[in-house]
């Protein structure tokens, strides 16, 4: 069993309509969950982090967490073309006493106008 | 904001040669280091953890005789390709951990290395 999982897509929705990207991981004792965006031939930028159950919301992005279900989710409001990227699902689980950071394989969104 | 230095952003060699890859934390110590590796369309794979002052520690499958990291520094970490193939071609990237509000975790721009 992968240790984060994604559907690798492509996820196609129009102009102006809400994206939803999924992801699960298998290790329970996670603490740290983030969310990447990679555009083709760069690295990855930093778009959510969250750490606690629930709902958190950074202008057109809300991540959601539920830790009981070991399930993270980033929703995407308003998409514009721009947004067309790979969403990179990363887990933080702490291994022989430090933290490591584990990735999706990553879920192609494609934004059409 | 954390800023992640690497150089060099991309690198050509001849199979046989070893190539460095230099990767720096400008504005904040960092103790910990993450080597990835990323192949075409797909994923980060994560080759190992640079730990200042002592040994990497590697991920299962990945030689640690012919990725030689060396992090000598709270600020410079450094991962060695030796004796590199054309198999060893790929997208190599540095991460840091700041440990500052958000804990999180920042990346180097990428080194774009082909073996030839």
């Amino acid at each position: 069993q992968k240790e984060v999982e994604q559907n690798s897509g492509p996820l196609s929705v129009p102009e102006g309509a809400i994206a939803s990207l999924n992801c699960t991981y298998s290790d329970r004792v996670s603490q740290s969950f983030f969310w990447y965006r990679q555009y083709s031939g760069k690295s990855p930028e930093l778009i959510m982090s969250i750490y606690s159950n629930g709902d958190k919301e950074d202008g057109r992005f809300t991540a959601q967490l539920n830790k009981a279900s070991q399930y993270v989710s980033l929703l995407i409001r308003d998409s514009q073309p721009s947004d067309s990227a790979t969403y990179l699902c990363a887990v933080s689980t702490e291994t022989g006493g430090y933290n490591k950071l584990i990735f999706g394989a990553g879920t192609r969104l494609a934004v059409h106008p | 904001g954390a800023v992640v230095s690497q150089h060099p952003s991309w690198v050509i060699c001849k199979s046989g040669t070893s190539v460095k890859i230099e990767c720096r934390s400008l504005d904040f110590q960092a103790t910990t280091m993450f080597w990835y590796r990323q192949f075409p369309k797909q994923s980060l794979m994560l080759m190992a953890t640079s730990n200042e002052g002592s040994k990497a520690t590697y991920e299962q499958g990945v030689e640690k005789d012919k990725f030689l990291i060396n992090h000598a520094s709270l600020t410079l970490s450094t991962l060695t390709v030796t004796s590199a193939h054309p198999e060893d071609s790929s997208f190599y990237i540095c991460s840091a951990r700041d440990q500052g509000v958000n804990y999180g975790y920042t990346f180097g721009s990428g080194t774009r290395l082909t073996v030839v």
